[in-house]
């Protein structure tokens, strides 16, 4: 199984909004909603802050929101602060219950 | 509050066999509604999964590890275990374990998948090394 593909860096200034794309393929991403994105600070464990797509668990403001099209899941942070500069990944399950995870983005709030 | 604590040793020795433990407290390792997981990151690299494993004892590997990996759990003492065979520096990497929500009943009673990591552990670096 191939790591699914995020770009490395993405940014923007406070208040403004950055998306993330995570691009599968027909056996992962685009196969099944069950994409997943996490946060990692430096030093830390990542923290999950969207499943199945678009879902946010308890606790992770409305400022993140994921989506889907195709083979391409996004994640977008809206109004961006500082404390959501970090590293972020996607996740994918895959038809034969494997799980694959993408390349990470690190996220500079200017 | 579920919670996870990684323990194994730090440093490994060139084709040995790197051995962790993941005690799960806050909640049993026996529900039907977890798969038990390793996931490794590389110093300064991104996330790899190594394999999840149910109470049951089924578990699924990642292809490129599954020659060397081996996961148990021991439900009487609520944890979980990897060994990791013949270990090279490529191997060098913090080890998390997290529990994968991969189930749950709606509120009519339709058993889900939903499949994410929902709790993780503190991560442990081991580090391959003569």
């Amino acid at each position: 199984q191939s790591a699914l593909t995020q770009p490395p860096s993405a940014s923007g200034s406070p208040g403004q909004s950055v998306t993330i794309s995570c691009t599968g393929t027909s056996s992962d991403v685009g196969g099944y909603d069950y994409v997943s994105w996490y946060q990692q600070h430096p030093g830390k464990a990542p923290k999950v802050i969207i499943y199945e797509v678009f879902k946010r668990p308890s606790g992770v403001p409305d400022r993140f929101s994921g989506s889907k099209s195709g083979n391409t899941a996004s994640l977008t942070v809206s109004g961006l602060q500082g404390e959501d500069e970090a590293e972020y990944y996607c996740s994918s399950h895959t038809g034969s219950n494997y799980v694959v995870f993408g390349g990470g983005t690190k996220v500079t709030v200017l | 509050q579920v919670q996870l604590q990684g323990s194994g040793p730090g440093l490994v020795k060139p084709s040995e066999t790197l051995s962790l433990t993941c005690t799960v407290s806050g909640g049993s390792i026996r529900s039907g509604n977890y798969y038990w997981s390793w996931i490794r990151q590389h110093p300064g690299k991104g996330l790899e999964w190594i394999g999840s494993i149910y109470y049951s004892g089924s578990a699924y590997y990642n292809p490129s590890l599954k020659s060397r990996v081996t996961m148990s759990v021991d439900t009487s003492k609520n944890h979980f275990s990897l060994k990791l065979s013949s270990v090279t520096a490529a191997d060098t990497a913090v080890y998390f374990c997290a529990r994968y929500h991969s189930n749950y009943y709606d509120s009519s009673g339709f058993l889900r998948g939903t499949y994410y990591f929902d709790y993780w552990g503190q991560g442990t670096l081991v580090t391959v090394s003569s």
